[in-house]
């Protein structure tokens, strides 16, 4: 299929917000997932959103749904050490999930 | 608490040799998932199943093939290993087709040498 793009890395200072760019291929796609990989770890989801909303919020993340560009963002205020690991956009393609290259996170004191 | 295992955190095996690589969910999932990661490639989607004995070809089956003889194994098979398939391969299960959660397993770092 077509490819979910996203930049490869992201360097933040801790406290800033950190944000995370994913284009996505499938108009229908019904929804749209951010995943989480640490060091050595399998991925987690982070969170969602559903295809006719525009932004939710959790917490310290807010997603952010276009829908006229396929665009969609992760952001995540007071941004932690904890938060250094590779995030995943993802979107459902012919009913099975497709995953962008990953944005490396690396968050520095 | 739900869990994906998969049997080997690290495997290295020779050239031409045939690799098994084992995922079991325990959480009565319909949907296995097979993933190739590669950096700056992101996850691959190699196999998936839908139902026991079922399989569906990915993005890059070449080279593999899988076995689904009970809903809670999911096993990946390297024919004869080649060098390009030194990999971290991802095990995912999900309750649904697409539209749900995947639970992935902690991943095996497999090297052909």
């Amino acid at each position: 299929g077509e490819d979910v793009e996203q930049s490869l890395f992201l360097s933040v200072r801790e406290g800033d917000s950190s944000v995370i760019n994913c284009t996505y291929t499938d108009s229908s796609s019904t929804y749209l997932y951010w995943y989480k990989q640490e060091p050595g770890a399998g991925l987690q989801l982070l969170t969602y959103i559903f295809s006719n909303m525009d932004m939710k919020q959790d917490q310290r993340l807010t997603v952010l749904l276009n829908k006229k560009d396929k665009h969609l963002s992760l952001r995540i205020a007071d941004t932690q050490t904890g938060d250094s690991a590779i995030y995943f956009c993802a979107e459902v393609q012919d009913y099975k999930l497709s995953f962008g290259a990953g944005t490396t996170v690396t968050v520095r004191a | 608490d739900v869990k994906v295992t998969q049997s080997s955190r690290y495997l290295v095996k020779r050239t031409g040799e045939k690799v098994f690589l084992e995922c079991v969910q325990d959480m009565d999932h319909e949907n296995m998932f097979w993933y190739r990661q590669d950096p700056g490639l992101g996850l691959r989607l190699i196999y998936f199943s839908y139902d026991v004995k079922m399989k569906e070809k990915g993005d890059i089956p070449e080279g593999y093939s899988v076995s689904r003889e009970k809903k809670e194994r999911f096993s990946l098979i390297l024919e004869s290993a080649s060098t390009n398939q030194t990999s971290m391969y991802l095990c995912a299960s999900s309750l649904r087709q697409g539209a749900s959660e995947a639970f992935f397993g902690q991943g095996t770092r497999l090297t052909v040498v």
